[in-house]
């Protein structure tokens, strides 16, 4: 019930490509859907979120896709760019938890 | 403005020491969370506070202890540390109150108990 499932474990794209990341939550109660990136020997930091009103939210070359039906959302990352090199956790959360996926290491190759 | 500094960056201990972790945030936010990172486990939180003098107990609180003495400082201490609790610790912190809210993440503190 309170699991946040993430998929792929790591995944490998061109320079130039789009990566995508799926994540799939059980809790209906969640509310607040974050994407967080995390470079290596840092902390996770907030890339971008998503409520269940809309289905869609786009920020530069990251939007995530948000299917309620499905308790499922994705993010894509348009243009990929060595730069964006990083482990990806996707959450889910209402005001009372947030939990985490398992994140997603992203290479990006030039 | 440095926003969430945590000390020390990294530390080795021997099963059944004692140590805390320190947490401090430049922000004046109002909460904060401590969380443990454990490879394909995502992050874990293990407990959290909604003000100066108050804590809660997170998904895994045991073995832990915190204290939220000042607004900025939030402290977790191990007071028998054991290998299960090798792990990289994150503290955060949020403006807002609620977990559906943004979190500003310190840079972590990696942990070894041998």
């Amino acid at each position: 019930q309170q699991q946040v499932k993430q998929s792929p474990q790591s995944l490998i794209v061109q320079k130039g490509g789009i990566s995508i990341i799926n994540c799939a939550y059980e809790n209906t109660a969640f509310d607040y859907f974050p994407w967080y990136q995390q470079f290596p020997g840092k902390g996770p930091a907030l890339l971008i979120a998503i409520r269940p009103d809309v289905s869609e939210k786009k920020e530069g070359r990251f939007t995530i896709s948000f299917n309620k039906s499905a308790k499922q959302f994705s993010l894509h990352i348009m243009d990929s760019q060595p730069g964006d090199s990083a482990t990806y956790f996707c959450a889910g959360s209402n005001t009372d938890k947030l939990i985490f996926g398992t994140g997603t290491r992203l290479q990006v190759f030039p | 403005n440095a926003g969430v500094t945590q000390t020390p960056k990294f530390r080795v201990l021997k099963t059944g020491q004692s140590m805390t972790l320190l947490c401090a945030q430049d922000m004046n936010h109002e909460y904060m969370y401590w969380y443990r990172q454990d490879p394909g486990m995502g992050l874990r939180l293990i407990h959290y506070s909604v003000g100066e003098g108050t804590t809660a107990k997170g998904e895994v609180p045991d073995g832990y202890n915190v204290s939220r003495l000042k607004k900025q400082n939030f402290l977790l201490g191990l007071e028998s540390a054991a290998p299960s609790q090798t792990s990289v610790y994150f503290c955060a912190s949020s403006r807002v109150q609620g977990f559906d809210q943004p979190q500003h993440f310190g840079d972590g503190t990696r942990l070894s108990i041998l």
